[in-house]
């Protein structure tokens, strides 16, 4: 089945320092990719997302790039602040059909230090 | 900008109790989903719907229902209580496009 595997945390980073947090999922078809932030006692917000090989989706200074070659959609900030800290989940769509749902990766927590 | 509410933000409930979660989400969306979010597990779907009184099992359907009256509110309801239900709920409503998914703030539900 459809599956996505994420980076364990916890990080824990300096402000300004370079983030990535690897996804790599399923080979089934061609998912819609997916990166959603979990700040401290909220619910999930999406952060970026991607429909199809190449793509690269970006907010917030944060970046991912569709890999269908290796199956990756990685998360990354040049340069991340102290806000940035919250919980991050990488999430893989339906490959086709009727299928409404999303496979989440089990999130990695970030924590960023001044 | 797409709005999802949830009755409460936190729930505590003894065991064998009827708990009742609503999710109400204000952009006309069609379908709509409740999880669970447990630490080291991250999000598991419970139950979805996809049209008014249309519902589909998830991956951990277990000890709990649902009813969608209403387009726009989506209830999960757990029959009895049980500690193993302690857990964060997390309700989701899908926007049109690829999967997009917008998501209430969480209810936290203690069963003691």
């Amino acid at each position: 089945g459809n599956s996505v595997t994420q980076m364990e945390g916890p990080v824990t980073l300096s402000e300004e320092a370079f983030l990535t947090i690897n996804c790599t999922y399923t080979a089934t078809g061609y998912p819609s990719l997916f990166w959603y932030v979990q700040y401290p006692g909220e619910g999930l917000q999406l952060l970026l997302k991607a429909t199809k090989a190449d793509d690269k989706g970006s907010n917030k200074g944060f970046e991912a790039t569709y890999r269908k070659e290796t199956t990756s959609f990685h998360l990354e900030k040049g340069s991340v602040q102290v806000s940035d800290s919250a919980v991050y989940f990488c999430a893989r769509g339906a490959s086709g059909g009727s299928n409404y749902k999303l496979t989440f990766g089990k999130g990695t927590l970030l924590t960023v230090n001044p | 900008d797409v709005k999802v509410t949830q009755s409460s933000r936190y729930l505590v409930k003894r065991t064998g109790e009827k708990v009742f979660l609503e999710c109400v989400q204000d952009m006309d969306h069609e379908n709509m989903f409740w999880y669970r979010q447990d630490p080291g597990l991250g999000l598991r779907l419970i139950y979805f719907s996809y049209d008014v009184k249309m519902k589909e099992k998830g991956d951990i359907p277990e000890g709990y229902s649902v009813s969608r009256e209403k387009k726009e509110r989506f209830s999960l309801i757990l029959e009895s209580a049980s500690t193993n239900q302690t857990s964060m709920y997390l309700c989701a409503s899908r926007a049109g496009g690829p999967d997009t998914q917008y998501f209430g703030p969480g209810t936290r539900l203690t069963v003691l």
